[in-house]
């Protein structure tokens, strides 16, 4: 069974206060690990698709990178329209996307 | 390009009543699917299709049905409304089932009373 956890649940950062996020996963044959941002009262945004250990996307002041076990989502120099709740979610076979329950990031001007 | 579209966005309903959410999508997508979230639960999968007239059961399926009769449209119905399905309901869709992002409709919120 395909498994996501996020960590921390919460973060509070600092206007420029650069941090990251961690997404550890458990899956039989990956085939895609998945990032997302959602803002209150409102439906994800896809933001990343990640397939194979090694590689990194970048956007803004978002990069995310993955491991065999892990992936990371680096915010450099935040904003705080940059305050929202990031999911991760990971896709093996034909099994739809298996969701953490997000990290609800703040960012304080 | 509207994407995935969610009716009601609001509904309260009060216990053993029932009720359908729509989800509509224009991107010609085969699969669509229904999650719900709660607090410090995360996103759940009730159901989902991989083409017009099949669906399938995901994690949380009890007390709900789903048709796709139409490619575009994906129906959730509450046949006898419980509070603990009290919620936010998201449907979404993907191109495929494997590797490739689903888009996602801004939420149905359900208050079971």
């Amino acid at each position: 069974e395909d498994q996501v956890t996020q960590s921390p649940e919460a973060l509070r950062l600092q206007e420029g206060e650069s941090s990251s996020l961690n997404c550890s996963y458990t899956v039989s044959g990956l085939r895609g690990l998945f990032w997302y941002r959602q803002d209150p009262g409102k439906g994800p945004e896809f933001l990343f698709t990640l397939y194979s250990a090694g590689e990194e996307k970048e956007k803004e002041r978002l990069k995310a990178t993955l491991t065999k076990k892990e992936s990371f989502l680096h915010i450099t120099a935040p904003k705080p329209e940059d305050s929202a709740t990031y999911l991760c979610a990971v896709n093996s076979g034909n099994t739809p996307l298996v969701f953490g329950k997000g990290t609800r990031l703040s960012v304080i001007a | 390009n509207a994407g995935v579209t969610q009716t009601p966005k609001f509904r309260v309903l009060k216990t053993g009543q029932s009720m359908t959410l729509l989800c509509a999508q224009d991107m010609n997508h085969e699969y669509m699917y229904w999650y719900r979230q709660d607090p410090g639960m995360g996103l759940r999968l009730i159901h989902y299709s991989v083409g017009e007239g099949t669906t399938a059961k995901g994690e949380v399926p009890d007390g709900y049905n789903v048709s796709r009769l139409k490619k575009q449209n994906f129906l959730l119905g509450l046949e006898s409304a419980a509070p603990s399905q009290t919620s936010v309901y998201f449907c979404a869709s993907s191109r495929t089932g494997t590797g490739v992002e689903a888009f996602f409709g801004q939420g149905t919120r359900l208050t079971v009373v």
